[in-house]
């Protein structure tokens, strides 16, 4: 148990859904972060938020709608998704955003499945 | 560009020792991170450097060296339970996380 959870574990999807990611934090962090984790790739950074602002972007297709509306929670939204998308979806805390020592908690993901 | 770089997959045998190594080129450095992540399992925090030689902590050890842009993760006496993916991530000049692909590490009996 790290503290962080997520909702669902598991999601299956067609291309023309709507569905939210969920992630809660119990650790009194101030960052939370989104990254999508494919099969023998690094982990891909898609959102930070510090301090319930939007600090990073990676250049995620706007498909993807990440929500933070305080500090311990963190959506993610899903529209008209492609099967390559199809990924663990994996969300993290950290005590900052911003620093050399920056241990991230993880919640144990989302894994998506896009039909 | 930023890269880190380890093997893909290592087999062991149980109460062996195992070293994983990590390259990594990247802008700027400011520690790295190495994590465990057993399967559909949230990855978590095995071991940080920022200074060059070795941590250890229990059964496993995590060396670096600045210089060369490399570092490992020893595991000794090898445990079933070890079997489990392990992630390198380099903190940047940003203080962003660069992460490896991982390692999966197989043990056998």
């Amino acid at each position: 148990e790290t503290g962080v959870t997520q909702t669902p574990r598991h999601l299956v999807m067609g291309m023309t859904n709507k569905k939210s990611l969920k992630c809660e934090q119990h650790l009194g962090h101030n960052a939370m972060y989104w990254y999508k984790q494919s099969a023998k790739k690094p982990l891909e950074l898609m959102f930070v938020y510090n301090f319930k602002e939007q600090t990073e972007n990676n250049s995620v297709p706007s498909r993807f709608s990440p929500e933070c509306p305080n500090s311990s929670h963190l959506f993610l939204h899903l529209h008209t998704l492609q099967p390559e998308d199809s990924a663990l979806y994996l969300c993290a805390s950290s005590q900052d955003w911003s620093a050399d020592y920056n241990e991230q908690f993880f919640g144990p993901g989302t894994r998506l499945t896009v039909l | 560009g930023q890269n880190i770089d380890q093997p893909t997959e290592m087999t062991a045998t149980e109460g062996a020792i195992v070293q994983i190594n990590c390259t990594y080129q990247t802008s700027g450095f400011n520690g790295l991170f190495w994590y465990q992540q057993h399967a559909g399992e949230a990855p978590t925090f095995l071991s940080y450097n920022v200074l060059d030689g070795l941590e250890e902590k229990g059964r496993f050890s995590s060396f670096l060296s600045r210089s060369k842009g490399y570092s490992y993760l020893l595991l000794k006496e090898l445990q079933m339970k070890d079997s489990a993916s392990y992630l390198c991530a380099v903190v940047d000049s940003n203080y962003q996380l660069i992460w490896g692909a991982g390692t999966k590490l197989i043990i056998k009996p």
